[in-house]
């Protein structure tokens, strides 16, 4: 089975940086997604890691370390539009690669 | 910019009946995917299909549900015998291959069971 742990909420200002962590205890992994979702739509995807480091694409990065179960996105320069759910996905190693989500951290951004 | 589509948008059906969820994937992806969400909870995996078969099944989904792709476009979701812990934001997705799998979802069809 696969078990996957967020904080489920944060709050950050608008203009900083904000950190969401995730771990995961997983059967089988093919890569850790990052979607942000807002209120009633659907996940958007935003990043993708399969080997360890660093995946930077504008102002969100994301972070794996495979040997810890743990992965970070990191968001730069706040936006009032950036308030969202942010859900960490694992991909499995079964053959279609089905995502299990975590919970979700929900991010509000203040001005 | 190609995009998944889901109809309807909003579905209220009587507990017992039978609903048909629809989307229609990008039309290059091979692998499809239907999740739900109930509200305020995660987003969970249902089913996998490929190749006209389902490839994995998660354990909500049970007999009362079915999938298929009638056509070369659509891709259906079928709850036989609604019940009221069916009620939730139904999302279809898609993604062009496996190993790489950036699923493209769509905007979700919110089911209500009453």
């Amino acid at each position: 089975g696969q078990n996957i742990d967020q904080p489920t909420e944060m709050t950050a200002t608008e203009g900083a940086i904000v950190q969401i962590n995730c771990t995961y205890q997983t059967s089988g992994f093919n890569g850790l997604f990052w979607y942000q979702q807002h209120a009633g739509e659907a996940p958007t995807f935003l990043s993708y890691n399969v080997l360890d480091g660093l995946e930077e694409k504008g102002r969100f990065s994301s972070f794996l370390s495979r040997s810890k179960g743990y992965s970070y996105l990191l968001l730069k320069e706040l936006q009032m539009k950036d308030s969202a759910s942010y859900l960490c996905a694992v991909s499995s190693s079964g053959s279609a690669r089905q995502l299990t989500f975590g919970s979700g951290t929900q991010l509000t951004v203040l001005p | 910019e190609p995009e998944v589509t889901q109809t309807p948008s909003h579905q209220v059906t009587q507990m017992g009946q039978e609903v048909i969820l629809r989307c229609v994937p990008i039309s290059n992806h091979l692998y499809f995917y239907w999740y739900r969400q109930i509200l305020g909870q995660k987003v969970e995996f249902l089913v996998s299909f490929y190749n006209n078969e389902i490839s994995e099944k998660s354990e909500i989904f049970d007999d009362q549900f079915s999938v298929e792709r009638p056509d070369g476009s659509n891709f259906t979701l079928k709850i036989r015998s609604t019940k009221l812990e069916d009620s939730a934001m139904y999302f279809c997705a898609s993604s062009r291959q496996s190993s790489y799998n950036e699923q493209f979802f769509g905007p979700g069809t919110r089911l209500t069971v009453l």
